[in-house]
């Protein structure tokens, strides 16, 4: 069985700045995706940024980026030149070969003014 | 279309009723899920579709029944539900690629907001 852990559950920054969510996670499995998904406030879930488990370099997408480590089972999410937009929970995911996904309990993050 | 529909967006029901909600995918994914999320946690997977087929039943209680008629489809019928089962169901789907069943991005639909009285 797989875990997924994300230790700040709200966490606020200014507009413009950086912030950084961290998620960690336990498995057995060698090949294994995991992703960062955004829910914001009443609104649908959308998919941030994945990374493949065999794939060593860090996954970007425009402002957002990871933080790999696959030894230490860490996948942290750092967004660069925060909106307001951005305000929203984010959940890390583990999806497993058998189809199984785990969520982490999310991250309230609230970009201010 | 890269969109995956719900219905309805709200539903209320007593705990004798039988009712359904639907899910819908254009995008040609084969592997479809529902899920069901309680205010401020995280999704927790109930089933998943794949080439119309369950593969995965997480030990969800039989009064949830999901169904899948068509590569298209997914519906979740619903019987003698208990007030701690309301929630937002979520449906998801998302592209086989072979040698990566279920690596690929889910989309998710808005999801059904469902209240038991």
């Amino acid at each position: 069985a797989q875990t997924v852990t994300q230790s700040q559950p709200e966490m606020s920054v200014q507009e413009a700045e950086t912030v950084t969510l961290s998620c960690t996670y336990d498995t057995s499995e060698s090949n294994y995706y995991l992703f960062w998904y955004k829910q914001p406030p009443s609104r649908q879930m959308i998919l941030v940024i994945r990374q493949e488990a065999y794939k060593q370099q860090n996954a970007t997408e425009n402002r957002f980026s990871v933080n790999f480590q696959k030894a230490a089972k860490s996948f942290s999410l750092k967004i660069s030149d925060s909106q307001l937009g951005d305000t929203a929970m984010y959940f890390c995911a583990f999806i497993s070969n058998a189809g199984k996904s785990t969520f982490g309990d999310g991250t309230t993050l609230t970009v201010k003014p | 279309d890269t969109e995956v529909t719900q219905t309805p967006k709200h539903l209320v029901m007593g705990m004798t009723n039988k009712k359904s909600l639907k899910c819908e995918q254009h995008m040609g994914h084969r592997a479809m899920y529902w899920y069901k999320q309680k205010a401020k946690k995280p999704p927790e997977l109930m089933f998943v579709y794949s080439y119309e087929k369950l593969s995965i039943n997480e030990s969800v209680p039989s009064r949830f029944s999901p169904e899948c008629p068509n590569s298209s489809l997914l519906n979740l019928h619903l019987h003698a539900l208990q007030p701690e089962d309301s929630a937002l169901y979520l449906c998801a789907s998302s592209q086989e690629v072979p040698g990566q069943r279920y690596y690929n991005e889910q989309f998710f639909g808005p999801g059904t907001r469902l209240t038991v009285l």
